[in-house]
Parts: structure tokens; sequence; C-alpha cells
């Protein structure tokens, strides 16, 4: 039972390179979310998916993109990246329908912007 | 918009002893709760879920929480702590429509004493 799989799980970046996040989810959900968690603050939102072929913008969506190209795969780019964006990164998936599904999450990807 | 406060950033316990974590939430509607735990340099694992019904719910690792809409809170509790419950705790609250991502605290962190 894979359940939610990140890549890679760490990453040292310099200012201004770029780079992508795989998340992957053998779960067949729907939904797929991608989270940063940084001290103090919980997780927060950075981007959703709702269905392949679909993103939408959760609460701290700038200087990030997404893909969902394949329903089982979510992922987040960093164009540029940015010492602020030096965080962990975590991805979780769940289903569309039913009452109280909770989210999956993987294991993380811990990413440092020097 | 829905947030959660989790007023303890950090708890210290006695193995043996008795825990509490406390969780207020703000929400429009009937909520759905979650706590999650996270070790260190894991991903987020669901304890306990609650969306309707008995508002005390059972969860694994023998942690419970109960629900109290007059205080909005969702507190966790476990009656023995053991050693392996040092970790840090989340709770969120999430919706069963639209985009249904979860709105996470800043957790609380607890360390466990021999």
């Amino acid at each position: 039972n894979a359940g939610v799989t990140q890549t890679p799980k760490f990453r040292v970046l310099k200012t201004g390179q770029s780079m992508t996040l795989l998340c992957a989810q053998d779960m067949n959900h729907e939904y797929m979310y991608w989270y940063r968690q940084d001290p103090g603050m919980g997780l927060r939102l950075i981007h959703y998916s709702v269905g392949e072929g679909t993103t939408a913008k959760g609460e701290v969506p700038d200087g990030y993109n997404v893909s969902r190209l394949k329903k089982q795969n979510f992922l987040l780019g960093l164009e540029s990246a940015a010492p602020s964006q030096t965080s962990v990164y975590f991805c979780a998936s769940s289903y569309s329908t039913g009452v109280g599904q909770p989210q999956h999450f993987g294991d993380g990807t811990r990413l440092s912007i020097l | 918009a829905q947030s959660v406060t989790q007023p303890d950033i950090h708890i210290t316990v006695s193995e043996g002893a008795s825990l509490e974590l406390r969780c207020n939430y703000s929400y429009g509607a009937t909520p759905y709760l979650f706590w999650y735990v996270q070790s260190p340099g894991q991903g987020l694992q669901l304890l306990l879920k609650y969306f309707s019904g008995d508002t005390l719910v059972q969860g694994i690792k023998g942690f419970e929480a109960e629900f109290k809409r007059s205080q909005s809170s969702f507190n966790l509790r476990k009656p023995s702590v053991h050693w392996s419950d040092a970790a840090e705790y989340f709770c969120a609250v999430g919706r069963d429509t639209g985009r249904r991502a979860l709105t996470f605290g800043s957790g609380t962190r607890l360390q466990v004493q021999p």
C-alpha cells in the first residue's frame, strides 16, 4: 500500500532555480492538494485539484504552478525559487464524495532555497 | 472564513499521565473536524474525525475527542500517555462541499517525560 508518494524527499536549490515536486497516489482519489508547512503556522493550502485536468488556487499560490495531467499525479512547480519558499511541502488526496472523507498525506518534501 | 486555534504551542507530560490538547474552531456551518499526528520527519496521520452523531469520537492509538458545539471546541484526550506519543498534533476543520480543503491549526508539540 503506497498511498501518497512524494518525490524528492529533500532538495536544496539556489535562488532563481526551478524545480518540480511530484505527488503520486494509488487510491483513485479525485481530489489532490499541495500544502506548505512552516514553523508555528500549521499547513497552508497552495493549490488543489478536484479532478484530472483541473487546478485551482489555495490561500498561498504566489510563486507556484501546478498541473494534473493524470488522475494519479499532481505536480507542483517553482519557476524561480526564492528563499521565502524554503518549507516542507505536503501533498494530500481524498475522495470527492462521501461524508467526512479524510485527506491522506505523503511524507513531505523538505525544500531549502539558498 | 473558517479558522482553527490551538492555544498550546508546546505541552510536556509525564509518561502515564493523562493528556488533553485544546482545539477551538470558527465555522459558519456544521464543521467536519479532524485530529492528525505528525511524527518527526513524517507526514500527517489521521487520529480521528467527527462529522455527525455521537459527540465523543474514538480514534486510533487510544485517543478520543469530544465535540462541544456550545464551546466551538474539539479537544483531544488520552487517559495514559506513552513515550511513543511524543509528536506534533494538528486539529483541522473541513467541509463536505467545494474543494474540501482543510484549515489547520498551528499545531501542539507534545513532549513526554519518562
